[in-house]
């Protein structure tokens, strides 16, 4: 069973510093790794795909790394924003899709 | 969310009655699925659908049951509900299983038993 792990569950950071959230997971035969945003009683909104062949992908201040044969994601965020408070989970596609229990995100002004 | 919307976003119902939630799509995807998400489980897979009358078991279905006779729709039905089934239930839609696909997620249904 595909155990889905993300660390920190929680971080606080000033607003402009750089971060790193990070998702590991037990099971390298995957389809996919999807990083999903979620704010307070919202639903979930896809940030970024990486499909099992590529290595990393970037959206915007955005980039996520995919290293399979040791089962780890890193999501980046540059120049963090107050806009960026969420929780982060991080979701690895082998037929279906398993969750982290995400890391929640405050950035201060 | 777009393409994709859950109703009723709010429910509250009472311990044993029977309560259907609704996922319905514009995308023409294939597959469906259906989620719940609780303090300290993260998201779990309850249901999903590989087609019209196709249908198969998650992680955590007991107590649910599923049906899609259309390929917009898919419907969650808890037969008795429980206060163990208080959640949010979320639907998500993919177009295949691969690589290149990921889910998109609707936005969700808070149900509360008492």
């Amino acid at each position: 069973k595909q155990e889905v792990t993300q660390i920190p569950a929680a971080l606080s950071v000033p607003e402009g510093e750089n971060l790193v959230l990070n998702c590991s997971f037990t099971d390298s035969a995957i389809y996919n790794l999807q990083w999903f945003r979620q704010d307070p009683g919202k639903g979930l909104t896809s940030l970024l795909l990486i499909q099992s062949s590529q290595r990393e992908q970037t959206s915007g201040r955005l980039n996520a790394s995919l290293d399979k044969s040791s089962g780890r994601s890193t999501l980046y965020i540059a120049a963090s924003q107050p806009g960026d408070s969420a929780t982060y989970l991080c979701a690895v596609n082998n037929n279906d899709m398993r969750f982290g229990a995400g890391t929640r995100l405050t950035v201060k002004p | 969310d777009a393409g994709i919307t859950q109703s009723p976003r709010h429910k509250v119902t009472e311990t044993g009655t029977p309560v259907t939630l609704r996922c319905h799509q514009t995308e023409n995807h294939r597959y469906m699925y259906w989620y719940r998400q609780d303090p300290g489980h993260g998201l779990r897979l309850i249901h999903y659908s590989y087609g019209v009358k196709d249908t198969d078991k998650g992680e955590v279905s007991d107590g649910y049951s599923v049906s899609r006779s259309k390929t917009e729709d898919f419907l969650l039905t808890l037969e008795s509900a429980t206060s163990s089934q208080t959640s949010v239930y979320f639907c998500a839609i993919s177009e295949f299983v691969g690589a290149g696909y990921g889910y998109t997620f609707g936005s969700g249904t808070r149900l509360t038993v008492v």
